[in-house]
C-alpha cells in the first residue's frame, strides 16, 4: 500500500514555542491531506482537512490561528502549533488520500510533549 | 450525524482461539465501515472496510466483519488468534465528505 511518513516522530518543546511537524505521501499523490489528534487510551479526532493549494477546513472547536495547517504541494502538509502549551501535548496522526474517495493511509505519528 | 461504539476497551485472548471485537454504530447515511489496526510506533492500517456491498466483508491476516443493519454493528473476528495479532483495533464509520470519526478503541492481547 502507500506510504505516509511524519516528521519527526516526537518532539519535545517548551511552553510558548512553536512546533512544526511534517506529513509527506512517499509514493503517490495527495490530492487531500488529514490531521488528527489522539489522547493517551482515547480515539482519533479529526482536527482539519487540507486540499492541496487551498486552505484548510477545521473541524468545530478547533483553533485556526494556533493549528496552522499548509498544503502547499502534493506530497507535502505541514501542522504548526503555535505558542504551544502543556494541553497541547498528544499524538498527530496524519493521512493522505490520492484522488476521489479513495481510502486514507495514515502516517505512523507524532507525539508532540510540551513543558 | 455519525458516530461508533466499540464496547470493549479490552480484550485478551489466548493463541489459536476466536477472537471478536465488538463494534456498533449510529449514521443518518448509509454508512461506510471500517476496521483498522494500529501497531505501536506504526501508521494505522486498514483491515477491512464495508461499502455497501456483501455484508460479509473479508480483510487481510484472516480478518472478517458481518455488517448487521438490524443491530447497527459491525463486529471484527478471527478464528485463531496469532501473536502478531496484538495491537489496539478501531472500529470507524465514513460519512459524508469522507470525514471518518474513530471509536475509542480496543486493545487486543494474545496470550501463549
Amino acid at each position: 500500500g502507500a506510504v505516509v511518513s511524519q516528521h519527526p516522530s516526537w518532539v519535545i518543546c517548551k511552553s510558548g514555542t512553536s512546533v512544526k511537524i511534517e506529513c509527506r505521501s512517499l509514493d503517490f499523490q495527495a490530492t487531500t491531506m488529514f490531521w488528527y489528534r489522539q489522547f493517551p487510551k482515547q480515539s482519533l479526532m479529526l482536527m482539519a482537512t487540507s486540499n492541496e493549494g487551498s486552505k484548510a477546513t477545521y473541524e468545530q472547536g478547533v483553533e485556526k490561528d494556533k493549528f496552522l495547517i499548509n498544503h502547499a504541494s502534493l506530497t507535502l502538509s505541514t501542522l504548526t502549533v503555535t505558542s504551544a502549551h502543556p494541553e497541547d501535548s498528544s499524538f498527530y496522526i496524519c493521512s493522505a488520500r490520492g484522488g476521489g474517495a479513495g481510502e486514507q493511509f495514515f502516517g505512523p505519528g507524532t507525539r508532540l510533549t510540551v513543558l | 450525524a455519525q458516530s461508533v461504539t466499540q464496547l470493549d476497551s479490552h480484550v485478551s485472548v489466548s493463541e489459536g482461539t476466536p477472537v471478536l471485537l465488538r463494534c456498533n454504530y449510529s449514521s443518518s447515511y448509509s454508512p461506510s465501515l471500517f476496521w483498522y489496526v494500529q501497531h505501536p510506533n506504526k501508521g494505522l492500517q486498514l483491515l477491512l472496510k464495508y461499502t455497501s456491498a456483501a455484508t460479509l466483508v473479508k480483510g487481510i491476516n484472516g480478518f472478517e466483519a458481518e455488517f448487521k443493519k438490524s443491530e447497527t454493528s459491525f463486529h471484527l473476528t478471527k478464528p485463531s488468534a496469532h501473536m502478531s495479532d496484538a495491537a489496539e483495533y478501531f472500529c470507524v464509520v465514513g460519512g459524508g465528505g469522507n470525514k471518518l470519526t474513530f471509536g475509542t478503541g480496543t486493545q487486543l492481547k494474545v496470550e501463549l
